[in-house]
């Protein structure tokens, strides 16, 4: 079966760094996702790992290790704006399979 | 980046009756596109993957009768929740691939009364 496990909830302090963690167990991997979901509304695509290593835009950051099925999304500088759900999401198969999304994390930024 | 857009945003209906939901692809081509269910504070379910000019493969345990999926271009899948009930209120967002990312709609808010 497929399995995708990150932290329920997070809180942090704006300016600060957060580290979001997510472990996974799946049938194959054709790379990860992470989305960002502000409530109410669609995911939005903040990064994609297929690779071992560490992929950087701007505040945003994901790391991946296929070994160890696990990857982390790192969020620079918050901002309260970043008070959101962040999803990981696996692709197991290839691009004609949907993703398997993990249960997200909810990310509570206090001033 | 790629842009998929999704309409409704929201609709009300009637139990009984049915409602289509539009998923196109607006800069780029689509042979495959994908339909998610989320309820309240869960995450997304892969419900089906529609494929054009063929038969929409469904995930286990939803029913084919009562979702209809139609992928009748390049750029256009439809969903039809058919003879609508409260508990299929909720949140329907479709995707499509521009490997190797994986965009979405807005979403469409489905409330059954």
């Amino acid at each position: 079966g497929q399995n995708i496990d990150q932290p329920t909830e997070m809180t942090a302090t704006e300016g600060a760094i957060v580290q979001i963690n997510c472990t996974y167990q799946t049938s194959g991997f054709n790379g990860l996702f992470w989305y960002q979901q502000h409530a109410g509304e669609a995911p939005t695509f903040l990064s994609y790992n297929v690779l071992d290593g560490l992929e950087e835009k701007g505040r945003f950051s994901s790391f991946l290790s296929r070994s160890k099925g696990y990857s982390y999304l790192l969020l620079k500088e918050l901002q309260m704006k970043d008070s959101a759900s962040y999803l990981c999401a696996v692709n197991s198969g290839g691009g004609a399979d949907g993703l398997t999304f993990g249960k997200g994390t909810h990310l509570i930024i206090q001033p | 980046g790629a842009v998929v857009s999704q309409h409704p945003s929201r609709v009300i209906c009637k139990s009984g009756t049915s409602v289509k939901i539009e998923c196109r692809s607006l800069d780029f081509q689509a042979t495959t596109m994908f339909w998610y269910r989320q309820f309240p504070k869960q995450s997304l379910m892969l419900m089906a993957t529609s494929n054009e000019g063929s038969k929409a493969t469904y995930e286990q345990g939803v029913e084919k009768d009562k979702f209809l999926i139609n992928h009748a271009s390049l750029t256009l899948s439809t969903l039809t929740v058919t003879s609508a009930h409260p508990e299929d209120s909720s949140f329907y967002i479709c995707s499509a691939r521009d490997e190797p990312e994986a965009f979405f709609g807005q979403g469409t808010r489905l409330t059954v009364v």
